[in-house]
């Protein structure tokens, strides 16, 4: 069973740049969800995919968009960066239907803005 | 609004001894809740999970305990081992929202 994979694991972009990030569920899941976890925080839930489209949406600008694609991979873009948001940024995948299926998180991706 | 709140950032237990991991929440609506355990450069690993129709949850060494009156839940570790130094993240939901809660999690230190 492959877990969830996501790229790059670091990131340094320059404050007004964009950025994707990118990953791979976990094989048998179809849903992929987006958390931003800040310096001492606990994760915030950016958005949720499923079969392709966006549902669900937690309080991030309209700057942070998504896809999903036919094989339930997902990309994270995030436009105009600004230094709030530096993070660690984590995907998680699970089978919509199966009440109660938890999270399977990958192990994130770091973005440094600068 | 912080909805799931975990009050200790911070514990240290001694290895063999009960760890006792606290988690309080606001919205009524929350109806299942969830431990995460995240170690350095990891992302979170579910842990353990308990419904609002049941009180207690065991499995293994991890008891989950909710107290609906009191929105209140508590993981136990018992006995604690080195491994389970780690940060532990409690989390909420309700039946058809997509959207985890999040505490900001309470680092537990097993010392030898």
């Amino acid at each position: 069973e492959t877990g969830v994979t996501q790229s790059p694991t670091h990131l340094i972009k320059t404050r007004g740049q964009q950025v994707t990030l990118r990953c791979s569920s976990q094989s048998g899941h179809n849903t992929v969800s987006w958390y931003q976890q800040a310096l001492g925080q606990g994760p915030q839930f950016i958005f949720q995919y499923y079969r392709e489209e966006e549902n669900g949406r937690g309080n991030f600008p309209p700057r942070f968009s998504g896809l999903q694609f036919p094989n339930y991979s997902s990309e994270l873009n995030v436009n105009a960066l600004e230094l709030d948001d530096s993070a660690l940024y984590l995907c998680a995948s699970s089978l919509t239907g199966n009440d109660n299926s938890p999270l399977h998180f990958g192990n994130g991706t770091r973005l440094t803005v600068t | 609004d912080q909805q799931v709140k975990q009050n200790s950032p911070s514990l240290s237990v001694q290895e063999g001894r009960i760890s006792i991991l606290n988690c309080d929440y606001t919205n009524s609506m929350f109806d299942y809740f969830l431990w995460y355990k995240k170690y350095p450069a990891e992302g979170p690993t579910f842990l353990i999970s308990i419904s609002s129709i049941k009180d207690k949850n065991e499995d293994g060494r991890f008891t989950v305990f909710l107290n609906k009156s009191a929105k209140h839940l508590s993981l136990h570790i018992v006995p604690s081992q080195p491994g389970d130094s780690a940060v532990y993240f409690c989390a909420a939901n309700y039946f058809g929202n997509e959207k985890l809660t999040f505490g900001t999690g309470t680092r537990l230190t097993i010392i030898p």
